[in-house]
C-alpha cells in the first residue's frame, strides 16, 4: 500500500524568509510525487510534480520541491514567502504499481505567512 | 468555461433523504474521481472511472453508487443519507489512465446532513 506523511499539521513562517513542508512517502517502485494546494473554499491546484529526471523541480508561484529517494522525501520549498501563499497545501503519490490509477494524499499542512 | 464543475455547491439535507452531485469536465479527460474531504481536511479517495468504466471503487458503502453516462460526466447519487455523510466531496479528472498526470479539482460540493 502507498502512503504520504506530512508531519506538520502548520508552518508558520514570516513574510519574506523561505518556507519549507514536508512531506515523505511510500511506496512499492518507483514515486509519482505532487504537490497541490488548496485555499478556503476552493477546489485543489495543481503545484507541481516529480515523475522522473531531475530532483529538483520547478512549479506554480514560485514553489519547487526536491526529491530525495534515500530519504523517501519529497519536501516544497519556496525561497521568499508571501502572505497569499497562506494555504493548506497537499503532498501526494501513485506508482505504477500502487494501486493502479490512485492517487494517495497526505493530511494536509496548513502555512500560515505572517507580515 | 470552467474546467471542472460540479453541482450543486451547496446542500442541505435531513438523514434519510436521497440526493445527487452532478460533475462534469470539459478537458477532454479520460479519467475522472470522486475524492470525500472530512472536517480535518482529509481526502480520500471514493471512485475512478476510466471512459465510463468503474476502475477505483474504494470502501464506500453501498449507499453511494457513481454513474458515468460518457467520459465527460460523473455523477455521485446517495441513498439514506447519514449524519456522517457530511463532507465536502471533489470531483476531479485527468488525462488518460496513467499515474503521472496532474488532476484537475472542481471547486467542491459541501453536503450538510441534518
Amino acid at each position: 500500500a502507498q502512503s504520504v506523511a506530512q508531519p506538520e499539521d502548520q508552518v508558520n513562517v514570516a513574510e519574506g524568509n523561505p518556507l519549507t513542508v514536508k512531506c515523505t512517502y511510500s511506496v512499492s517502485g518507483n514515486p509519482y510525487l505532487f504537490w497541490y494546494v488548496q485555499y478556503p473554499n476552493r477546489g485543489l491546484q495543481f503545484l507541481l510534480k516529480y515523475i522522473t529526471g531531475d530532483n529538483l523541480v520547478k512549479g506554480s508561484y514560485g514553489f519547487e520541491a526536491e526529491f530525495n529517494k534515500s530519504q523517501t522525501s519529497f519536501h516544497l520549498k519556496k525561497p521568499s514567502a508571501l502572505v497569499s501563499d497562506s494555504a493548506l497545501y497537499f503532498c501526494a503519490v501513485s506508482s505504477l504499481t500502487g494501486g493502479g490509477n490512485k492517487l494517495t494524499f497526505g493530511t494536509g499542512t496548513q502555512l500560515k505567512v505572517e507580515l | 468555461d470552467t474546467a471542472v464543475s460540479q453541482t450543486p455547491k451547496y446542500l442541505v439535507t435531513q438523514m434519510g433523504n436521497d440526493k445527487s452531485i452532478k460533475c462534469e469536465q470539459n478537458l477532454g479527460h479520460d479519467t475522472m474521481y470522486w475524492y470525500k474531504q472530512d472536517s480535518k481536511k482529509f481526502l480520500k479517495i471514493m471512485f475512478s472511472y476510466n471512459n465510463k468504466e468503474l476502475i477505483i471503487n474504494e470502501t464506500v458503502p453501498n449507499r453511494f453508487s457513481p454513474k458515468s453516462p460518457d467520459k465527460a460526466h460523473l455523477n455521485l447519487h446517495i441513498n439514506s443519507l447519514e449524519l456522517g455523510d457530511s463532507a465536502v466531496y471533489f470531483c476531479a479528472s485527468r488525462q488518460g489512465n496513467f499515474n503521472t498526470g496532474e488532476l484537475f479539482f472542481g471547486e467542491g460540493s459541501r453536503l450538510t446532513v441534518l
